[in-house]
């Protein structure tokens, strides 16, 4: 069974300060996606990763998939209050069938 | 593009009684679709695999007889919670995998809150 340990669970913070969330595993993935999930929704993709040692950036969020394709960071700049929202990461196996997720950082940013 | 929905967002339901979900593609096909179930506060458990014209494959701990998959096209997947109770009492996400795209991604719905009296 593949696990994937989110960090921190819980991350309350003031407008305009940065942050990282982290992603961890004992397991290599395929590959590995960063969710966002608001009260009441399902979760809408922000990014996939997919070759170690890749970065991407989505505006202010900065994805990074590290090298051994067992861990992955999201960076974000600047947060605003519309960042506020559960932040998941997702691994998939090498079939890439199916998906192991974190579990989840919950973001708070104050005004 | 990669739209999953689902219906009802919301159902009560009597203990004892069934309740069907659907999950639906919109607009690609999708040979695998993925039941979720999430508490609150908390991360998503996958409880079952639906491949479309074969059976469910589940988690180790999800009852097969309990929560009956049924996948008949490459744009609908069905879950029916059978004679439920308070503790089935969730929120259910579907996802969908698109059957031609080349990558891991899924692409889940909004969800369905149940709630068992």
């Amino acid at each position: 069974t593949q696990l994937l340990e989110q960090s921190p669970q819980f991350l309350s913070i003031q407008e305009g300060e940065n942050l990282t969330v982290y992603c961890n595993s004992s397991s290599v993935f395929s590959s590995l996606q960063w969710y966002r999930q608001e009260p009441g929704e399902g979760p809408v993709l922000l990014v996939t990763v997919v070759t170690g040692g890749e970065v991407k950036k989505l505006k202010r969020l900065t994805f990074q998939f590290g090298d051994a394709r067992k861990d992955s960071s999201l960076h974000i700049t600047a947060a605003q209050p519309g960042d506020t929202g559960l932040y998941l990461c997702a691994g998939a196996n090498n079939a890439g069938n199916m998906l192991t997720f974190g579990g989840g950082t919950r973001l708070m940013v104050k005004p | 593009g990669a739209v999953v929905s689902q219906h009802p967002s919301r159902v009560i339901c009597k203990s004892g009684t069934s309740v069907k979900i659907e999950c639906r593609s919109l607009d690609f096909q999708a040979t695998t679709m993925f039941w979720y179930r999430q508490f609150p506060k908390q991360s998503l458990m996958l409880m079952a695999t639906s491949n479309e014209g074969s059976k469910a494959t589940y988690e180790q701990g999800v009852e097969k007889d309990k929560f009956l998959i049924n996948h008949a096209s490459l744009t609908l997947s069905t879950l029916t919670v059978t004679s439920a109770h308070p503790e089935d009492s969730s929120f259910y996400i579907c996802s969908a995998r698109p059957s031609e795209a080349g990558g891991d991604e899924q692409y889940f719905g909004p969800g369905t809150r149940l709630t068992v009296t």
